[in-house]
């Protein structure tokens, strides 16, 4: 199954709060995990990713952890910005044919209010 | 550096005509994708090329739609004849040799069939 299970379908927090956005996973063949940022009218952005050797990766505010044995990942904002407002995907991506193809989650509507 | 380009962002267009999406993709990258975004089911792999030869279109959804990549710096995804089921973002992504490269995403084209 190449199914990835993103939740919440959306999210509103208020500045300066800490946003998390969960997915789930059973291929267990999966292993790339990057998160994309999505603004309106625009294509999806790559803006973290991780790999299953590690269990967290933190870039600025974004940070990835990662539970192998559970086949699950999250991402956390921490200090929310009302610029952070987008849509969030996880992906999950594994080598299919000679290229390293992704299966998108559903995506997170995130707010940010002032 | 300019990122990969879609053409046009916008297209209405009347049931059974014929529709030509295009891209460019990011000088130098060797891999072309071509994805559909709609609500009811997110982000959905339609082709992908790899070095303008189509390794797999498992995702295209009928023989309505054709991919073509006549050189490395030109895609065309064309449906004939359209549905309004197609109505649809349609994205254009390229990425770099290795193939584990990210993915980089052009604006999309937002399609829709009256």
């Amino acid at each position: 199954q190449q199914q990835v299970k993103q939740s919440p379908q959306s999210l509103i927090v208020q500045k300066g709060g800490i946003s998390i956005i969960n997915c789930a996973y059973e291929n267990t063949a999966f292993d790339y995990f990057p998160w994309y940022q999505q603004f309106p009218g625009k294509g999806p952005a790559l803006l973290i990713a991780i790999r299953p050797d590690v269990s967290e990766k933190k870039e600025g505010r974004f940070t990835i952890s990662f539970n192998k044995s559970a086949k699950q990942f999250s991402l956390h904002i921490m200090d929310s910005q009302p610029g952070d407002s987008a849509t969030y995907f996880c992906a999950a991506s594994t080598f299919s044919g000679s290229a390293r193809q992704l299966t998108f989650g559903s995506g997170t509507q995130l707010t940010v209010l002032p | 550096d300019a990122g990969v380009i879609q053409s046009p962002r916008h297209e209405v267009t009347e049931m059974g005509q014929e529709v030509t999406l295009r891209c460019k993709p990011i000088s130098g990258h060797d891999y072309l994708f071509w994805y559909r975004q709609t609500m009811m089911r997110g982000l959905e792999l339609l082709i992908y090329f790899n070095n303008n030869v189509p390794i797999d279109d498992s995702g295209m959804p009928e023989d309505r739609f054709s991919a073509k990549m006549p050189n490395a710096s030109f895609s065309t995804l064309k449906i004939q004849p359209s549905e309004p089921r197609d109505s649809a973002v349609y994205f254009c992504a390229s990425s770099l040799r290795p193939s584990n490269q990210p993915q980089h995403f052009g604006d999309g084209t937002r399609l829709s069939i009256l």
